[in-house]
Order: structure tokens, then C-alpha cells, then sequence
């Protein structure tokens, strides 16, 4: 099956710790996005990448890194440098990121992150 | 970044169509509408976009006015299982072309 794999879809840790969020996409997709969302809110964009080694902040990144040193892959990392870290976690892909405002964005199933 | 604007919540009969609307005033030439959906606790599900012309597929139309300050997401026949909220959301062409989403419309369809 093609896709966006996010794992795992639940994940608890510990205030102080750091926590890393998988993105998988096997749809040959150049560019990758990580969204956060807090209840009854939509969607901010954490930090986007839209080719392998390269990746850009979005409105929130503070408190958050990232890496793309595969194509299909753009794994998140939550520090504990982020006050409110609880939240829903999206991934996405699209085909070609900026060179299209068509370039539709598929995603994950996203993973609930609680910070105890 | 344009902003949208969309009612909170909206009811449907089975069957019937439903209408969305969504305002989006200060939106730019080169910036086109694009219409999510998203189901309790899972990813956001795409449906249709446009620039100016009404657009059709096979899940829903999009009817977008001739200044582009307003549009309807039309599903023909509402299910149950449309019941979610829908987003409205205008693409910036720069950031990667990220998706400004604001709180939608939750759209319960009723039998």
C-alpha cells in the first residue's frame, strides 16, 4: 500500500524528555511537513523540508529539531525545550512543495504525544 | 497570509446536499482554495481545490465566486460518514506551501 506511516500512534513520556516522532512515505514525494494540533484548533506548521538535507522552520518550530537524510523519511523531534509539548502530530508529503500551489499535500494518521 | 472564515458547525439530512461556505477576502491571485476534511483523531483527508473555476470530483464541487472573496464545498448526497470537520484553507506559495488552516466547520450529518 502507498502512504504516510506515522508511528507510534500513541506515545507518553516524561516532562524533561526528548521524544522522536516517525514519518515514513513510500509515495516518492520530494517534500515533507510536520503539523501540530491542539484541541478544537487547526493545523501549525512545525517545520517543512522539500528535498533530502534541507529542511526550513515553519511558524513553530522552537522547541522542535528535524532531519531528512532520506527521502522517505522525516523523523521529529520533540525537546524538552518545548513548553507545551502535548498535542496531535501530522505528518504530510507532497510531490513537488513550492514549485506548485496545486502540489497536494497527503496525510499521516498522525500520533497523540502526552508529556506527563 | 489570508485568512478564512467558516461557521463553526452546520447540520445535514442524509441525502441531502450539503453546502459549506467559507470567506476568504484578503486572498491573492496566485493563491488557490483548498478543502480538508478531518475525522476525530486522524489525519486530514483532502478533498478539492481551485483557483477560480468551479472544480468536480468524484468526492465533492467546489464553487468559488468570480472575485474569489467566497466559496461553497458542495457534497451531493451527504452520508454519515461525511460527518467531520472540513477546512477550508487558502495555499500560500511560498513556506513550502503550507496550509493555513483555521477551525473549520464541524458538519454533523443526521439520519
Amino acid at each position: 500500500d502507498g502512504g504516510i506511516t506515522q508511528s507510534p500512534k500513541y506515545l507518553f513520556r516524561k516532562e524533561g524528555q526528548n521524544v522522536t516522532l516517525s514519518c515514513e512515505q513510500n509515495l516518492n514525494h520530494d517534500a515533507m511537513y510536520w503539523y501540530r494540533q491542539d484541541p478544537g484548533q487547526g493545523l501549525r506548521l512545525i517545520y517543512y523540508s522539500q528535498i533530502v538535507n534541507d529542511f526550513q522552520k515553519g511558524d513553530i518550530a522552537e522547541g522542535y529539531s528535524v532531519s531528512r537524510e532520506k527521502k522517505e523519511s522525516f523523523p521529529l523531534t520533540v525537546t524538552s525545550a518545548q513548553k507545551n509539548p502535548t498535542a496531535f502530530y501530522l505528518c504530510a508529503s507532497s510531490s513537488r512543495g513550492t514549485r506548485g500551489p496545486t502540489d497536494t499535500q497527503y496525510f499521516g494518521p498522525g500520533t497523540r504525544l502526552t508529556v506527563l | 497570509d489570508a485568512k478564512t472564515t467558516q461557521p463553526p458547525s452546520m447540520d445535514c439530512a442524509e441525502g441531502r446536499a450539503a453546502n459549506l461556505p467559507c470567506n476568504h477576502s484578503t486572498i491573492s491571485g496566485n493563491e488557490y482554495v483548498y478543502w480538508y476534511r478531518q475525522i476525530h483523531s486522524q489525519g486530514p483527508q483532502y478533498i478539492i481545490h481551485g483557483l477560480k473555476n468551479n472544480e468536480t470530483n468524484e468526492m465533492a464541487s467546489l464553487i468559488i465566486t468570480e472575485d474569489r472573496k467566497s466559496s461553497t464545498l458542495i457534497l451531493p448526497h451527504a452520508t454519515l460518514r461525511d460527518t467531520a470537520v472540513y477546512y477550508c484553507i487558502v495555499r500560500v506559495v511560498n513556506q513550502g506551501g503550507k496550509l493555513i488552516f483555521g477551525q473549520g466547520t464541524e458538519l454533523s450529518v443526521k439520519p
